[in-house]
Parts: C-alpha cells; sequence; structure tokens
C-alpha cells in the first residue's frame, strides 16, 4: 500500500543551488498537486496537474517549475533555491473521476531547508 | 475564486468535551469540501467529505460536518473528544472541472486532561 511516495524526506540546500523534489503515485489517478506547508499558512497550492500532459499554477508558483512525467510521477524543481522556500512540501495525487473519486492522498511530506 | 477561511487558530478542550472546529469557504457553485486532520511529522489523512446529498456527513474517529450553503459553511463537530484527537485539522474545498483544492489555514486543537 505505497500510496504516494515522495522523496528525499529531507533535504538542506545551500542559496542558489537547484533541487527537484520527486512524486509518485500508484493508485492510477489523473491528478497530482504540490503544496508547501508553512506555520500559519496552511498549505498553499504550487502547481497542479488535472491530467496527464496539463499542469497549472496555484496559489505560490513563482520559484517552482513541475514536471508531468507521466500519469505516476510529478516532479517539483527549484532552479535557484532562496531561504523563503524552506518549507514542508506535500505531494499528493486524486482520482477526479466523477463525484466519487476527488478525495486527495498525501504523500508524507518532504523537509526542505534553504540556508 | 474560491477560498476557504478557518477562523480559530487554536482551540483548547477538555476531554470529553463537546468540539466544534469552524470553516468558511467561498465559491460561487456547490462545491466538495473535506476536513482532513494532520498528527505532528505526519501527512494529511481524510476524516470526512461533501459532494452531494445529505448535508450532514459522518466520518472516521467519531467526526461529523453539516454543510449549510446559506452560510457557506462546513463546521466539524465531535460530541466527545478524545486526547488522541490532539491534532491540526484543515479544512478545503474542491471544484469540479479544474480538480483544483483549496485549503484553510488549519485549526490547531489541544486537548486537556
Amino acid at each position: 500500500n505505497a500510496g504516494v511516495t515522495q522523496t528525499p524526506k529531507f533535504q538542506v540546500l545551500k542559496t542558489g543551488q537547484s533541487m527537484t523534489l520527486q512524486c509518485a503515485q500508484d493508485m492510477n489517478h489523473n491528478s497530482m498537486y504540490w503544496y508547501r506547508q508553512d506555520p500559519g499558512m496552511g498549505l498553499r497550492l504550487i502547481y497542479y496537474s488535472a491530467s496527464e500532459g496539463t499542469t497549472d499554477k496555484g496559489e505560490v508558483p513563482n520559484g517552482y517549475n513541475v514536471s508531468r512525467l507521466n500519469k505516476r510521477e510529478f516532479s517539483l524543481r527549484l532552479e535557484s533555491a532562496a531561504p523563503s522556500q524552506t518549507s514542508v512540501y506535500f505531494c499528493a495525487s486524486s482520482e477526479n473521476r466523477g463525484l466519487s473519486g476527488n478525495t486527495i492522498y498525501f504523500g508524507e511530506g518532504s523537509w526542505l531547508t534553504v540556508v | 475564486a474560491q477560498s476557504v477561511t478557518q477562523p480559530d487558530i487554536h482551540i483548547t478542550v477538555s476531554e470529553g468535551a463537546s468540539l466544534e472546529l469552524r470553516c468558511n469557504y467561498s465559491y460561487g457553485a456547490t462545491p466538495y469540501l473535506f476536513w482532513y486532520v494532520q498528527s505532528p511529522g505526519q501527512g494529511l489523512q481524510l476524516l470526512l467529505k461533501y459532494f452531494s446529498g445529505d448535508t450532514l456527513v459522518q466520518g472516521i474517529k467519531g467526526f461529523e460536518a453539516e454543510f449549510k450553503r446559506s452560510q457557506s459553511s462546513f463546521n466539524l463537530r465531535k460530541p466527545s473528544v478524545h486526547w488522541s484527537d490532539a491534532a491540526e485539522y484543515f479544512c478545503a474545498v474542491g471544484t469540479s472541472g479544474t480538480y483544483k483544492y483549496i485549503f484553510g489555514t488549519g485549526t490547531r486543537l489541544k486537548v486537556l486532561a
């Protein structure tokens, strides 16, 4: 029962470095999401992919890029990391096929610190 | 644009007391509404969801929520809180078509023994 798997779980970056957060789901879901969680801010949507081959900006896309590599995988890239990107990142997925398929399932999170 | 407001940042209740967590949303059409719970250091777990039909929905762990269209609210309730319910609770709204889900800022629940 893997569900949504994201790597790495922890990462420390220096300002200006780049890195990619990987996410994969094994539930054959159509839609995938990247959120960041900061104290007092809740979860904010960075980017999402409603279906394979499409990506759209969320609430806080600046400084990030995404790739929906295939139906299973959705990666998040920080091209030039900044301290403001220190956060916990959650990948999520949803079937989004009819009313009953609209539950979002989350990964366990990736803790990213930019120094 | 859709939005979610959870007006209470922190709530403290005694074990055995009743609980109500507030959630208000903004969305033009009928939304999909969710409550999630997050324990420290963990991901988010779905408590319950509303898509259509009966406006009172039952979830896991004894939680329920009521959708009130006239008040744009989806408040979470539990009649008797257990110490293990201490966690952070998030309300979320989703839309058909765009499949975009927006979360509130969360309410952190503390339970006193």
